[in-house]
């Protein structure tokens, strides 16, 4: 069961401009939303969450934003830069387990 | 704190066998969740474990087990093996809001 979508497998951007990691859910028992970002050979290190009593979330240059009428979330990197390339993944959590999206590779050329 | 601990990091398994592996969770961390991440898919909730009982399963086979000991720490257990266990096994300490993951094991089955 699906209930947390990634439908873009891969993204590229250019350095300095804007990245956007789009992630839509089906269960409206999610109340509690993370982004996680992952390198090569390490575990999924947490970016930023947002709950679902907010409709956005700033971290420096990574904002979150929900909606939660269409179920959708999406992650914004103002400005991108190479580093960030890796696998994003979104994630759902309604209790005590999370669900994740199959991830997004962004990746930022210089 | 050295984070959340896996071991092993490798491991070469043939159809039918048995496997353990191991987490240590992030230090003051009494909650441990494992997660099975596919080639090309995002990680998939297993189970989770506190105060060692488990508290939620995901929509795994009874072949899959966990324990959890009084130090917190935990194993995953997986009987019969079959072909398509192979995957990237991913431990996870903390509760929903941040959790911290391992680097996983790689698990291959022959």
């Amino acid at each position: 069961d699906q209930q947390v979508k990634q439908n873009s497998p891969s993204l590229s951007v250019q350095e300095g401009r804007i990245s956007i990691l789009n992630c839509d859910y089906t269960n409206s028992m999610f109340d509690y939303f993370l982004w996680y970002k992952k390198y090569p050979a390490e575990g999924p290190t947490f970016l930023i969450s947002i709950s679902s009593i907010k409709d956005k979330n700033e971290d420096g240059r990574f904002t979150v934003f929900l909606n939660k009428s269409a179920k959708h979330l999406s992650l914004h990197i103002v400005p991108s830069q190479p580093g960030d390339s890796a696998v994003y993944f979104c994630a759902a959590s309604g209790g005590n387990d999370m669900r994740f999206g199959a991830g997004t590779r962004l990746t930022v050329k210089p | 704190d050295a984070g959340v601990t896996q071991s092993p990091t490798h491991l070469i398994k043939t159809r039918g066998q048995q496997v353990t592996l191991r987490c240590s969770p992030k230090s003051g961390h009494d909650t441990v969740s494992w997660y099975q991440q596919a080639l090309g898919q995002g990680p998939q909730f297993i189970f989770q474990y506190y105060e060692e009982e488990e508290r939620q399963r995901g929509n795994f086979p009874d072949r899959f087990s966990g324990h959890q000991y009084p130090n917190y720490s935990s194993e995953l257990n997986v009987n019969a093996l079959l072909l398509g266990d192979s995957a990237l096994y991913l431990c996870a300490s903390g509760s929903r809001g941040e959790q911290f993951f391992g680097p996983g094991t790689r698990l291959t089955v022959l």
